[in-house]
């Protein structure tokens, strides 16, 4: 089946370390995103990559850092500097040339 | 800059109750606009999205969708509900030329029996 995956669905941290929220498709899509969601604030945008090896800054990219070295794989760095981590933080991919963007099942981070 | 309101943060109703969740945008390009449906703690489903031609847009499970130029809306529609529509509602505008998309805060469908 095609698909987004997102590993792990549940993940806990210590405040002060790094954590990495994998982003995987085998949906052939050239594009892919992340968006964190808080409650009452929606999704906002955090990276963007329409290509490998190139990626954006979206509107909330600070204490964020991402990697786009295959195509179907777009890996999150929550780092130490993002001062409220805890969120809820979905990848999605879109067809070069379609409309519509389709998300993968999340990654809940909390960080004590 | 664009941007989307979702007029009702949450909307309770009967089963079997005609239901309409509203969306209202701003843009000075065209635009793209889609519904996406989220149940508790997954990702988004896409239900429905209007990219040109006909204004009333059908999608998945009963759902429809008016573009109303005019008004900048988009309200998502459904004749009649299930309990199992219980879930939020995210109402999403994008550009034609970057791709990204701009969210509304969301709405908070719940369907009671």
């Amino acid at each position: 089946d095609g698909g987004i995956t997102q590993s792990p669905k549940y993940l806990f941290r210590k405040e002060g370390q790094n954590v990495t929220l994998s982003c995987e498709q085998n949906l052939n899509h050239d594009a892919m995103y992340w968006y964190r969601q808080d409650p009452g604030q929606g999704l906002r945008l955090i990276y963007y990559s329409q290509i490998v090896n190139d990626f954006q800054k979206g509107d909330i990219a600070e204490g964020y850092s991402v990697s786009r070295e295959k195509k179907e794989s777009f890996p999150l760095t929550v780092t130490s500097a993002q001062k409220n981590p805890t969120a809820f933080y979905l990848c999605a991919s879109k067809a070069s040339g379609g409309a519509g963007q389709y998300f993968g099942p999340g990654t809940r981070l909390t960080v004590t | 800059a664009q941007s989307v309101t979702q007029l009702d943060s949450q909307v309770p109703v009967f089963e079997e109750a005609p239901v309409e969740l509203r969306c209202n945008y701003s843009s000075s390009v065209s635009v793209y606009l889609f519904w996406y449906v989220q149940y508790p703690n997954q990702g988004l489903q896409l239900l429905l999205k209007y990219l040109s031609g006909s204004t009333l847009v059908k999608g998945i499970n009963g759902f429809e969708a008016e573009f109303n130029k005019s008004q900048t809306s988009f309200h998502l529609r459904k004749p009649s509900v299930h309990i199992s529509d219980t879930a939020e509602y995210f109402c999403a505008v994008s550009d034609r030329d970057t791709d990204k998309l701009i969210f509304g805060t969301g709405t908070r469908l719940q369907v009671f029996p």
